[in-house]
This record gives structure tokens, C-alpha cells and sequence, in this order.
């Protein structure tokens, strides 16, 4: 069975510029979540789908970041414009059931902003 | 805000010795503590976790211990082995999807 994909894997861009992330979960998994890292420091919640409907976007930054997931299957992340602080890695991260329970996540895009 | 912190960032112990990863949540409502490990270029995946109605579960070489009262976990590994150098991570949520992250532990195993 595929695991989570997330393209790309790293992505360099200047300030201003765009970028879509794209994240396909595991097939039959209607949670999907967003997730950030910036360098050294803590994981951080972004957005949390629920098929096609965004459960709970409390943790985007700014209206810069749009997420959408698309008749429930894979999702967006797109940053515009970028800024410097943008620069992290997100993760995306899927599960079968909403609550506590594993998630599985992809290998992460790295986003760097110059 | 609610927060997790994690201690140590960096960890390096000798191949066969302990290692021992703490956490500490602010949330007295947290009753899910999952760990995760990141291997370098490679996804964070669940190595255990634990739910707030026990205070020790164990996994072959690897445990984790809970204090509510105190409001911290901690991850033991027992022999460790090359394989075990990763990041790992801490989180802590209510039951639901909302973890909360620690900033990770950057393991050494040294041979």
C-alpha cells in the first residue's frame, strides 16, 4: 500500500514569489492534516480536513496560505507571496479515524524562501 | 497557549547504553502521548504511545512512562543500536486530533 506522497520535495523560491505543495494521503483516508516545521524547533498544526471540508484552520498563519483538497483526495497548500519566515518544512499526515490515534505522515517539503 | 517542551534537543549516547527522552505538557486535559521518530530524509512514523488511563507501556526495547500529576512522559530506550539515531518527537493532545508538539530530540547513537 502507498504511504503519503508530498510534492515537492524541496522547493526554493524567492520572496514574493508562489508555491503549491501538494499532498496525496492514503487511499481511504478521510483525515488529512497540514503540518509545519520551522528549523529547530516544534512541530505546528496548520489545517485539518475531513474529506473534501476543512475541519479546523485555527493554526494557518495568514491569509498568504490557502489549503484545498479536492473532491476529498488529495490537497493544496499553496503560500502567496511568500515571505522569509515561510521557510520550513511542511508536513502532511493522514489517518483513517478523527482523535487520537496514529497518523501517518509524508516525507515532508522542504520550503525555503530568499 | 498550551506547549510542549522537550528536553534534551541533542542526545548522544554509547551503542548499548540507555537513552531517556522527557517531556512536559501544560494541558492538565491531555490523555494522548504519542512519540515519533524521524530517521534523517525519511517521515516521522509512530513508535508508541500512551493513553492517560495507564503510566507505563513498553514496546520490546522501548518504553514510555507518564506522571499526570507531574504533567510529564518520558521515552526510555533500553540497548540502544545504531539504528535507534533519528529525531524524535513528543506530543500531547485532549482525545483529539490537536497534538501538541514538542521540538524534537536529535539522537546520537555512537559506536
Amino acid at each position: 500500500e502507498a504511504g503519503v506522497t508530498q510534492f515537492p520535495s524541496h522547493s526554493v523560491i524567492e520572496k514574493g514569489q508562489t508555491v503549491t505543495l501538494r499532498c496525496d494521503p492514503i487511499s481511504g483516508h478521510d483525515n488529512l492534516y497540514w503540518y509545519r516545521r520551522v528549523m529547530g524547533k516544534e512541530i505546528k498544526f496548520l489545517l485539518h480536513f475531513v474529506k473534501e471540508s476543512k475541519q479546523d484552520e485555527s493554526g494557518m498563519p495568514n491569509n498568504r496560505f490557502l489549503a484545498e483538497r479536492t473532491g476529498g483526495t488529495y490537497s493544496t497548500l499553496k503560500v502567496q507571496p511568500a515571505e522569509l519566515e515561510d521557510s520550513g518544512v511542511y508536513f502532511c499526515a493522514s489517518s483513517q479515524v478523527t482523535g487520537a490515534g496514529e497518523l501517518f505522515f509524508g516525507e515532508g517539503s522542504r520550503l525555503t524562501v530568499l | 497557549g498550551e506547549n510542549v517542551e522537550q528536553h534534551p534537543s541533542t542526545l548522544s549516547v554509547q551503542e548499548g547504553d540507555s537513552a531517556v527522552i522527557k517531556c512536559t505538557y501544560s494541558d492538565s486535559a491531555s490523555n494522548y502521548f504519542p512519540w515519533y521518530k524521524q530517521e534523517l530524509g525519511k517521515r516521522p512514523q509512530l513508535i508508541i504511545d500512551i493513553r492517560s488511563n495507564v503510566g507505563e507501556k513498553k514496546d520490546q526495547r522501548i518504553a514510555v512512562t507518564l506522571n499526570k500529576t507531574a504533567k510529564h512522559f518520558s521515552l526510555h530506550i533500553t540497548e540502544t543500536q545504531p539504528e535507534d539515531s533519528a529525531v524524535y518527537f513528543c506530543a500531547a493532545s485532549r482525545g483529539n486530533y490537536q497534538l501538541i508538539w514538542g521540538a524534537g530530540t536529535k539522537l546520537i547513537i555512537k559506536p
